[in-house]
């Protein structure tokens, strides 16, 4: 099955300085890898998500890049803000058993400090 | 667009009952439904997924006996975790995907449930 890493499990940033997370993936098929933020006690929300006919998106200070050779992507925030503060979880879609499913990464608990 | 209600949000019960957990899309048709569990500053475990009008899909470890899903409707879907057990108590969220071509998953707010 699908197995996502993701690092680092907490990432502290200063207020305007970016961040960066990065997820790797062991299933050469997944073929979509959304991002969800989560913030305490609060339901993941999507923020960006890229399919693997695309190497990069971005969406005003998010991006997101993918290496399907290398079978990693990163979530990058430019610019952060105080209210970026939360917990960040990548994940990629991949088929097991005749289902789509998406596997989830361990999460990235990002503060910035202001 | 693209709205998950799950109810209750809290729920407090004794160990050896059962408790309900709803999932609705409010302003799609979900074909498929998952609900996951999450412990404490973890990750999102999935629970099992859910297919209108066809029985549920189990994830490897769970009991599919004690956690009972229905997915009657395109737009509602429910868990019910039977003779609770205080291991139980967790945080628990569904999410639904609309339609077959679509990939996106929409979570709902979440049920914390605490087993006494």
């Amino acid at each position: 099955g699908e197995n996502v890493e993701q690092h680092p499990s907490t990432l502290s940033v200063q207020e305007g300085d970016s961040a960066v997370i990065k997820c790797t993936y062991s299933d050469s098929a997944s073929n979509y890898f959304p991002w969800y933020k989560q913030e305490l006690g609060k339901r993941p929300q999507l923020i960006i998500d890229i399919r693997s006919n695309v190497g990069e998106k971005k969406d005003q200070r998010i991006a997101v890049t993918l290496n399907k050779t290398a079978k990693h992507f990163s979530l990058h925030i430019t610019e952060t803000q105080p209210e970026d503060s939360a917990v960040y979880f990548c994940a990629a879609l991949h088929h097991s058993g005749g289902y789509q499913k998406v596997t989830f990464g361990t999460g990235t608990k990002l503060q910035v400090i202001p | 667009g693209a709205v998950v209600s799950q109810h209750p949000s809290r729920v407090i019960c004794k160990s050896g009952t059962s408790v309900k957990i709803e999932c609705r899309s409010l302003d799609f048709q979900a074909t498929t439904m998952f609900w996951y569990r999450q412990f404490p500053k973890k990750s999102l475990m999935l629970m099992a997924t859910s297919n209108e009008g066809s029985k549920a899909t189990y994830e490897q470890g769970v009991e599919k006996d004690k956690f009972l899903i229905n997915h009657a409707s395109l737009t509602l879907s429910t868990l019910t975790v039977t003779s609770a057990h205080p291991e139980d108590s967790s945080f628990y969220i569904c999410s639904a995907r609309d339609g077959k071509r679509e990939v996106t998953q929409y979570f709902g707010p979440g049920t914390r449930l605490t087993v006494l």
